[in-house]
């Protein structure tokens, strides 16, 4: 079945450094990509999206490209902010042919920054 | 445009009682999806509604049910609880099966 494999954490970084959380996938078919950012106490939000290979997902500075021969989509910003600490999932969604299947989420990275 | 909203978004149960949750979802949403979230096992898929049908489901036992309604509110259910079954439990919505799911604050669940 599909899989999602992320880097769990936590991740500490100091404000304005240089975020990337690695996320690859396992998946039949051309899936979608997500990447969702839960706050303290909150549902999900999504963060961006991406729907073929080689698309790029952006959203408030962050940005990650589908990459379909390394089946990858990892997470990145060039300058994070304390406001950026929060727990980001990595997700996709298939679509089976029978119309699509729910999303798949791996762990979720807590990202702490510190100021 | 108002977002998911859940209610209730805390329920404290015993053991053996069930339990009904609600999510209406964004204005012209049709489809509602339901996941759970643990700590041990992350968010899961549950099941998935779209024009009263369910169209999808995850694997979960059959405690775990579902309905949705002609205004495309959804409520699901959880019968016999166990106290495995404390968890947040979050509501998603699109405007169609294959679309961006957009998610309500959930309700935790605290089973005693």
């Amino acid at each position: 079945g599909d899989s999602v494999t992320q880097m769990e954490g936590p991740v500490t970084l100091s404000e304005e450094a240089f975020l990337t959380i690695n996320c690859t996938y396992t998946a039949t078919g051309y899936p979608s990509l997500f990447w969702y950012v839960q706050y303290p106490g909150e549902g999900l939000q999504l963060l961006l999206k991406a729907t073929k290979a080689d698309d790029k997902g952006s959203n408030k500075g962050f940005e990650a490209t589908y990459r379909k021969e390394t089946t990858s989509f990892h997470l990145e910003k060039g300058s994070v902010q304390v406001s950026d600490s929060a727990v980001y999932f990595c997700a996709l969604r298939s679509n089976s042919g029978g119309g699509a299947d729910g999303l798949t989420f791996g762990k979720g990275t807590h990202l702490i920054i510190q100021p | 445009k108002a977002g998911v909203t859940q209610t209730p978004r805390y329920l404290i149960k015993t053991r053996g009682q069930q339990v009904t949750l609600s999510c209406s979802p964004i204005s012209g949403h049709r489809s509602v999806s339901w996941y759970q979230q643990t700590p041990g096992q992350g968010l899961q898929f549950l099941f998935e509604y779209f024009s009263e049908t369910q169209r999808n489901k995850g694997n979960f036992p059959g405690r775990f049910s579902g309905r949705q309604f002609s205004n495309s509110r959804s409520e699901m259910n959880v019968s016999t609880l166990e106290l495995g079954d404390s968890a947040l439990y979050l509501c998603a919505s699109s405007t169609g099966t294959l679309e961006t799911q957009y998610f309500g604050p959930g309700t935790r669940l605290l089973v005693l």
